[in-house]
């Protein structure tokens, strides 16, 4: 298992603004999915994008997947206070096999 | 449906002593990986249990044991504590071979 890294390691904007994330990995995968964590508490599942897929959307969340770059964005659109977290990808691959987890962005909504 | 539960919420312990998490894991679910996570940093992975074994393993000392019961709840242990191992630690549960992962909140653990 790999983990991803994500970037920027902080990011700070208004509400309403977009958030723009992004992560890359090393080598191939199945998927990726992208957390989200509160302050202090666990994870929680947001999105998954598949191999074959190039963007996916959910809600306000839109994921991108290029893995000729071996690369994923995750743009949150209209930002909310309650958007304020830390943000970590997760590289996929062999169904079965651990997530390992980067360090995160984190993001701070202010209104 | 429950989710994922951890137990207790808070601990503090002192250098050297053991500590015991405990875990059950969301309805249906059978794997229950564990994750410390340190302040500011991302969660890093332990270990995973499926079918009562322990089946992937990250780069953690043998003092960090496991186990997985019939029911597949779960117990993560440490030995000898050290002041580094002061960190949330997470249960994620998952059906085998379903990517996505169901946390718990956590457990606090202060090592004085």
């Amino acid at each position: 298992s790999q983990q991803g890294e994500e970037d920027p390691q902080a990011l700070s904007i208004q509400e309403g603004e977009n958030a723009t994330m992004n992560c890359s990995y090393k080598t191939s995968i199945n998927n990726l999915q992208w957390y989200r964590q509160n302050s202090g508490r666990g994870l929680v599942h947001l999105i998954l994008i598949r191999s074959n897929e190039r963007e996916k959307h959910s809600g306000r969340l839109r994921v991108t997947l290029d893995t000729s770059k071996k690369s994923s964005s995750l743009l949150i659109t209209a930002s909310r206070a309650a958007d304020t977290a830390s943000y970590f990808c997760a590289p996929g691959h062999q169904a079965g096999t651990a997530l390992i987890f980067g360090k995160g962005t984190t993001l701070s909504v202010s209104s | 449906d429950a989710g994922v539960t951890q137990s207790p919420t808070h601990l503090i312990k002192t250098r050297g002593q053991q500590v015991t998490l405990r875990c059950s894991p969301k309805s249906g679910h059978d794997t229950v990986s564990w994750y410390q996570q340190a302040l500011g940093q991302g969660p890093q992975f332990i270990f995973q249990y499926y079918e009562e074994e322990e089946r992937q393993r990250g780069n953690f000392p043998d003092r960090f044991s496991g186990h997985q019961y019939p029911n597949y709840s779960s117990e993560l242990n440490v030995n000898a504590l050290l002041l580094g191992d002061s960190a949330l630690y997470l249960c994620a549960s998952s059906r085998d071979r379903v990517e996505k992962l169901f946390f718990g909140s956590g457990t606090q653990l202060s090592v004085l």
